[in-house]
C-alpha cells in the first residue's frame, strides 16, 4: 500500500541554521500538509497546500517557514534560521480530499 | 506496508448511541495505542491512550479496548454527542522508537 515517505527520520542542527525537511506524499493525492510535535505536547497544524500553493496556515508558520513542491513528487518543509524552540518530530500528510489521511512517520528535528 | 489501518472511512451514527471506531495493526512490537480526534484546520488532538498491557481504558464517554492476540483495537463513544463529528485516528508507537504510526483515520459523522 502507497506511504508517504519523509526523510531523513532524525536531523540535529545548530541554532540559525536552515533546515530543509523533505517528504514525499502518495503520487495522486491532492492535498498535503506538515504538522509539528514538541515533545510531551499535542500535534499542532503548521500548513496545508493544494494547487501549488499554501491554502491554510497556522500561527505557527510565520516568515521562518516557507513549504516547496518542487519537481511534482517531494513536498519540503524549510525553516530558514532554526530555533531551539523549533526542536520537535514533524509529520507530513497528504490526502486525496480533506479528510482520510495518511502520515508519513515523521523526522525529529533537534536544535542544538 | 500499512502498519495500522482504518478500513472504515466514514461511519455515521444516530445522536445518542454509540459509536464504534476500529483500528488493526501489524507490527507485534507495538505497546502503546492511543486515538486522536481531528477538526478540520487543526492538528490530531489526543483522546485516550492505552497501554498492550491492559485490555480497556475508560475515560469520560470514551472507551479503548484492545485484543492482542487479533491486534485490533476499538475506540468506543457512549452516548455520542454533535460535537463528536470529526475524524478519528488511531496511532500506535513502541518504546523502541519515537515515532508515531497513524492510521488513515475514519470521519465519523453524529447525525440528529
Amino acid at each position: 500500500e502507497p506511504e508517504v515517505t519523509q526523510t531523513p527520520s532524525h536531523q540535529v542542527t545548530q541554532m540559525g541554521q536552515e533546515v530543509i525537511l523533505r517528504c514525499v506524499p502518495i503520487s495522486n493525492h491532492l492535498y498535503f500538509y506538515w504538522y509539528r510535535q514538541i515533545l510531551g505536547q499535542k500535534v499542532e497544524f503548521l500548513v496545508s497546500f493544494y494547487n501549488n500553493e499554501i491554502s491554510e496556515k497556522s500561527e505557527i508558520f510565520d516568515d521562518q517557514f516557507s513549504v516547496e513542491r518542487p519537481d511534482g513528487s517531494n513536498f519540503t518543509l524549510k525553516i530558514r534560521s532554526t530555533k531551539l524552540e523549533d526542536s520537535a518530530m514533524y509529520f507530513c500528510a497528504s490526502s486525496v480530499g480533506t479528510d482520510r489521511y495518511t502520515f508519513g512517520s515523521g523526522t525529529r528535528l533537534t536544535v542544538v | 506496508d500499512q502498519q495500522v489501518k482504518q478500513n472504515s472511512p466514514s461511519l455515521s451514527v444516530q445522536e445518542g448511541r454509540i459509536s464504534i471506531l476500529n483500528c488493526d495493526y501489524t507490527n507485534s512490537m507495538f505497546d502503546y495505542f492511543l486515538w486522536y480526534k481531528k477538526y478540520p484546520a487543526e492538528g490530531p488532538t489526543f483522546l485516550i491512550s492505552i497501554s498492550s498491557i491492559k485490555d480497556k481504558n475508560e475515560d469520560g464517554r470514551f472507551t479503548v479496548f484492545l485484543n492482542k492476540s487479533a491486534k485490533h483495537l476499538s475506540l468506543h463513544i457512549v452516548p455520542s454527542q454533535p460535537g463528536d463529528s470529526a475524524v478519528y485516528f488511531c496511532a500506535a508507537t513502541s518504546n523502541r522508537d519515537d515515532k508515531i504510526i497513524f492510521g488513515k483515520g475514519t470521519r465519523l459523522h453524529i447525525l440528529p
